[in-house]
């Protein structure tokens, strides 16, 4: 199984908004709600963003929010922060009982 | 407050063995699948391996079956990685995480700081 695909950099200006998307399959993103988004800084572990497409984990700023049409979600962030400056990852459930992450996608905020 | 503490991480050649822990605390450590993700220096996430929370149930990348074996000792709140035949693209950090609702390990709300593994000669 490849990785899903995400771009592999966007960037934006502070106040603006940036959309990363993942492309998969009907194994995968196609078929299953089980997809999440991971915020991870240099050195440090991955945080869970988004899960099952849509929803924020508690303490999740709301300006974090996903979605998905056929085989492919999106991550979108409204009012950019220097904070959001990270690689950020999509994953999810397949039919073969795996998990696929992207590939990741490096934010820059300008 | 929910920690998750891995060990064991080292140098090893090529063919060799390794068993990595992950110590949990903070939750209810048998009602939880877990997982192992591994990033392979300056690369992307994988999905490496989950259980579930009796561990009856377990799942596998490809690229592992046969030589990695995930287990987990719910009296001690532990999960273990006994990764065998190792080669050198199996060097990583790996990350062992909690899975967000309990069941299927596909989403995972925390996860620990990773332990280094490196394969080399």
């Amino acid at each position: 199984q490849s990785a899903l695909t995400q771009p592999a950099s966007v960037s934006g200006s502070p106040g603006q908004s940036i959309t990363i998307s993942c492309t998969g399959t009907s194994n995968d993103v196609g078929t299953h709600n089980s997809v999440s988004w991971y915020q991870q800084h240099p050195g440090k572990a991955p945080k869970l963003m988004v899960y099952d497409v849509t929803n924020r984990p508690s303490g999740v700023s709301n300006r974090f929010s996903g979605s998905k049409s056929g085989n492919t979600a999106s991550l979108t962030i409204s009012g950019l922060q220097a904070e959001d400056e990270a690689d950020y990852y999509c994953s999810s459930f397949t039919n073969f009982r795996t998990v696929l992450f992207g590939g990741g996608t490096k934010l820059t905020v300008l | 407050e929910v920690q998750l503490l891995e060990s064991g991480g080292d140098l090893v050649q090529p063919g060799g063995s390794l068993r990595l822990s992950c110590a949990a605390s903070g939750f209810t450590f048998s009602s939880y699948a877990m997982t192992w993700v591994r990033q392979a220096p300056g690369k992307g996430l994988e999905w490496v391996s989950g259980i579930s929370g009796s561990g009856g149930t377990t799942y596998y990348v490809d690229s592992v079956k046969g030589r990695f074996t995930i287990s987990r000792d719910n009296s001690k709140n532990t999960l273990h990685l006994q990764m065998n035949s190792l080669r050198a693209e199996d060097t990583a950090i790996y990350y062992c995480a909690k899975d967000l609702q309990g069941t299927t390990p596909d989403q995972f709300d925390c996860w620990g700081q990773g332990t280094l593994v490196t394969v080399s000669s």
